[in-house]
């Protein structure tokens, strides 16, 4: 298996753009989640889907954010319009079901200037 | 807010030694696991302990639980300096949510 995939690695872009990353989970996973890590505030989650439905999106930091997961092998985040303090790395990790280990993808590297 | 908090943040040792980290955190759980994450890199997940299990083995990593004092430990044996990382716990009750991470440097 390929694991997760992340897309874009990197992106660098001005502040006020549309920023959309990618993520497809491992195939037979049914559990998705959405980090963000900074050196400030750690490992942060921002949402979660059980069976392309968001559970828990507490974690959103505001309305600039929002996530989708129209099926089970493809995940959005979009940050819009976005800002210097949106840098940072977004995870997307995958998992088989509640209770279990989740799987990592190689995160998508986010600079706002 | 996290849910999990390392101790120390940063742990420094001479290859061979032991190192071991402390997590503790504050609501019930079902079970708390322990990831690693190389520079750069996405976290790897390393150990998965159950809250009715007390201590679990895989390799050089001893993990244990104390339920009663919402803690955990993971001991590494014999570090190497391939296990220069950050190494963080996570607990589950419900959503996986990560403590802030012991960066731990192994010296040749």
């Amino acid at each position: 298996d390929a694991g997760v995939i992340q897309s874009p690695r990197h992106e660098v872009t001005e502040m006020g753009q549309e920023v959309t990353l990618r993520c497809k989970p491992i195939s037979g996973h049914n559990s998705l989640f959405w980090y963000r890590q900074t050196m400030m505030r750690g490992l942060e989650l921002l949402i979660y889907f059980n069976n392309n439905v968001p559970i828990d999106d507490s974690g959103m930091p505001e309305d600039r954010f929002s996530a989708k997961m129209p099926n089970a092998s493809f995940s959005t985040l979009k940050i819009q319009p976005s800002e210097p303090r949106d840098s940072a790395v977004y995870f997307c990790a995958s998992g088989p079901g509640q209770g279990f280990t989740i799987y990592f993808g190689e995160g998508s590297w986010l600079t706002v200037v | 807010s996290q849910q999990g908090e390392e101790d120390p943040q940063a742990l420094s040792i001479q290859e061979g030694e032991n190192a071991t980290m402390n997590c503790s955190y504050k609501t019930s759980i079902n079970n708390l696991q322990w990831y690693r994450q190389n520079s750069g890199r996405g976290l790897v997940h390393l150990i998965l302990i159950r809250s009715n299990e007390r201590e679990k083995h895989s390799g050089r990593l001893r993990v244990t639980l104390d339920t009663s004092k919402k803690s955990s430990s993971l001991l590494i044996t014999a570090s190497r300096a391939a296990d220069t990382a950050s190494y963080f716990c996570a607990t589950e009750g419900g959503k996986l949510i990560f403590g802030q991470g012991t960066e731990l440097s192994v010296k040749p």
